[in-house]
């Protein structure tokens, strides 16, 4: 079956603009994550939806960063006003339940953002 | 302040070589550990996840063992191959629901 997939690939942005980055998750997966890798840096956890709703939104850096998920299946990050440190690779992953975190998260290609 | 941290940072084997490498994490507020490997220019890869202290995985030549109380993780590489060259993460899970990875460690495997 399909895995998880991410849109854009990549994206290259002036400074101040607003992105959004979209993930598609495996079909029938309750739990997505999203998380960010930086150069030079290991990987970093933003957020997770269980369902529609994010318990816990403290990963994400700044308020100029949200998200959201809709349908209990797409999900969309949204960064306004981006700065030269937004630049990243965003990941994305899915799991059948987060269920104490036995399951498998299967993640997608990424995006890779630069902003200039 | 939880923190994960894996070590060595890089890693450089020959072909043959059987190699270890640790994660360290809290030893409260346990929940889960996750290891995955990464290859340049792919996605992340689930290896293992492990909940119970003193849980022993396996995968091919690939193990991991777990020691929940003193609060770290082995990964043991056993006859390393050049496709084994990747980062190699742990990934910390609390009972509180907080997911931290460690920084990773790279392996190189030369022919």
């Amino acid at each position: 079956g399909a895995g998880v997939s991410q849109s854009p690939s990549n994206k290259v942005t002036e400074k101040g603009k607003d992105v959004e980055l979209r993930c598609d998750p495996i079909s029938g997966h309750t739990a997505l994550y999203w998380y960010r890798q930086s150069l030079g840096q290991g990987l970093e956890f933003l957020i997770y939806f269980q369902g529609n709703s994010a318990p816990d939104k403290s990963g994400l850096p700044s308020d100029r960063f949200s998200a959201e998920r809709t349908g209990g299946s797409v999900s969309t990050l949204t960064i306004q006003r981006t700065q030269q440190e937004d630049s990243a690779v965003y990941l994305c992953a899915s799991s059948l339940d987060w269920g104490g975190s036995t399951d498998t998260q299967y993640f997608g290609p990424g995006t890779r953002l630069t902003v200039l | 302040i939880l923190n994960v941290e894996q070590s060595p940072q890089s890693l450089h084997v020959q072909e043959g070589d059987s190699t270890n490498f640790t994660c360290s994490f809290p030893s409260s507020n346990f929940y889960a550990l996750h290891w995955y490997r990464w290859e340049t220019a792919k996605s992340p890869e689930a290896l293992f996840v492990m909940t119970l202290n003193g849980d022993e995985k396996k995968k091919g030549r690939i193990s991991a063992t777990l020691n929940t109380k003193e609060g770290y993780s082995y990964l043991y590489i056993k006859g390393s191959q050049p496709e084994d060259s990747a980062t190699y993460l742990c990934a910390f899970i609390s009972n509180t629901g907080k997911l931290i990875f460690g920084q990773g460690t790279t392996l190189q495997v030369k022919p």
